[in-house]
């Protein structure tokens, strides 16, 4: 069964530091990777989006891609303490289906 | 509309009741999808429409489970004798055909089965 990982945390980060949010995928065969981000109680919203190795920069955030290691993460630069949210990784699979994670919860304190 | 809308938010159904909870996307918004997210988990695929073709019904957990989209615009997903282990949050979400890869979720509904 294809899989994505995540550490559900809490993960907690004082606010103004690195927030790093992992995700772990298992089909190789995988071309595109979702963060999303869900706030409690509402649904969620996309964020970024990688498709190819490397990284990719938006603002405070950036993705990280390794297709090879099957690894995918998420930095948050300057975390605020309105970054506090789930933070859910999705894969789209070499069958088109888009596989979601668990969610790892973030929490920045002030 | 601006966005995509599910009604009702928040509904409360006796084990064995039928429920039917509706999906309004928005406007030119071709691809529709829902989704069933337990509490602490992702998102669960559960079905997907093009316009008012049913492309993937593969992710419904049983035959309880139906989803209708008659005209291609608003999408009505029921629950027949429902059972506790539905309790979850309901997703809507749809794309445009220029951006697929971008989903716009509604609120959800969320049942709760007693």
């Amino acid at each position: 069964q294809k899989e994505v990982e995540q550490n559900s945390g809490p993960l907690s980060v004082p606010e103004g530091a690195i927030a790093s949010l992992n995700c772990t995928y298992s089909d190789r065969g995988s071309q595109s990777f979702f963060w999303y981000r869900q706030y409690s109680g509402k649904s969620p919203e996309l964020i970024m989006s990688i498709y190819s190795n490397g990284d990719k920069e938006d603002g405070r955030f950036t993705a990280q891609l390794n297709k090879a290691s099957q690894y995918v993460s998420l930095l948050i630069r300057d975390s605020q303490p309105s970054d506090s949210a789930t933070y859910l990784c999705a894969v789209r699979d070499s069958n088109y289906q888009l596989i979601w994670g668990a969610g790892t919860k973030l929490i920045i304190k002030p | 509309g601006a966005g995509v809308s599910q009604s009702p938010r928040y509904k409360v159904a006796k084990r064995g009741q039928d429920v039917a909870l509706r999906c309004d996307p928005i406007s030119g918004h071709v691809s529709l999808f829902w989704y069933q997210q337990a509490l602490g988990q992702g998102p669960e695929f559960l079905t997907y429409f093009q316009n008012e073709a049913q492309l993937d019904k593969s992710g419904l957990p049983s035959d309880r489970f139906f989803a209708e989209r008659p005209e291609g615009s608003v999408s009505t997903l029921k629950i027949q004798r429902t059972q506790q282990e539905d309790s979850a949050v309901y997703l809507c979400a749809t794309h445009s055909g220029t951006d697929p890869e971008k989903l716009f979720f509604g609120s959800g509904t969320q049942l709760s089965v007693l």
